[in-house]
């Protein structure tokens, strides 16, 4: 089955530092999902990237789909509080329309 | 719009007692999804259902069973509780009528097996 691994685990960041996590899989997707989950909270999508590539944003977010279409990043630019959470990314390949989820890195911002 | 809702948000249970963890959205979406989420395991998909009348397996699917009642309505089913099975339960789905589609989440059940 599809594998995917999502790193680090934990991030511990000064507010107004920046943050990264990567998420890397080993068979060319299809499309990529990210989701963000606020502590005691639910998944939330944020975005889906679909061409080799890809760079979108959203305000201090920047999403990159690989240009093999094998791993993708979550960056942060100028971490704040409200960005405390756990962020998902989930897999999607061939046909399938299920994501596989990776494990999430959860970033912990200090004030 | 309540989008993807669930009962209860809260249970505990003893070995061996069963529930049913019930599950509704109200977007007219086709496919319903149940995943457990652990420390550090991330989501993990227990049963779909890609269309009303039909269920299939995912990845953790041993000691579950599920309804998909109507077109609104999922549920999951625990015959006989056990230890294991001490997780954070949700609910998603999704219109898939493009393809791959945002999935749109419960606000989960914590549910403890003593």
């Amino acid at each position: 089955g599809q594998q995917v691994m999502q790193i680090p685990q934990y991030q511990h960041v000064q507010e107004g530092e920046d943050f990264t996590t990567y998420c890397n899989s080993s068979t060319t997707l299809s499309n990529i999902q990210w989701y963000k989950q606020r502590p005691g909270g639910h998944p939330v999508f944020l975005i889906q990237l679909v061409k080799s590539g890809e760079v979108k944003k959203q305000k201090r977010l920047t999403f990159q789909f690989g240009e093999a279409k094998k791993n993708s990043s979550l960056h942060i630019t100028a971490t704040q509080t409200t960005d405390v959470g756990t962020y998902f990314c989930a897999l999607l390949s061939g046909g399938s329309y299920i994501p596989t989820f990776g494990r999430g890195t959860s970033l912990i911002v200090h004030p | 719009n309540a989008g993807v809702t669930q009962t209860p948000k809260f249970q505990v249970l003893k070995t061996g007692q069963s529930m049913t963890l019930q599950c509704a959205q109200d977007m007219n979406h086709n496919s319903m999804y149940w995943y457990r989420q652990d420390p550090g395991m991330g989501l993990r998909l227990i049963y779909y259902s890609a269309s009303e009348g039909t269920t299939d397996k995912g990845e953790v699917p041993n000691g579950y069973n599920v309804s998909r009642l109507n077109k609104r309505e999922f549920s999951l089913r625990l015959e006989s509780a056990a230890p294991s099975q001490t997780s954070v339960y949700f609910c998603a789905s999704s219109s898939r009528d493009r393809g791959p589609d945002t999935q749109y989440f419960g606000p989960g059940t914590r549910l403890t097996v003593l």
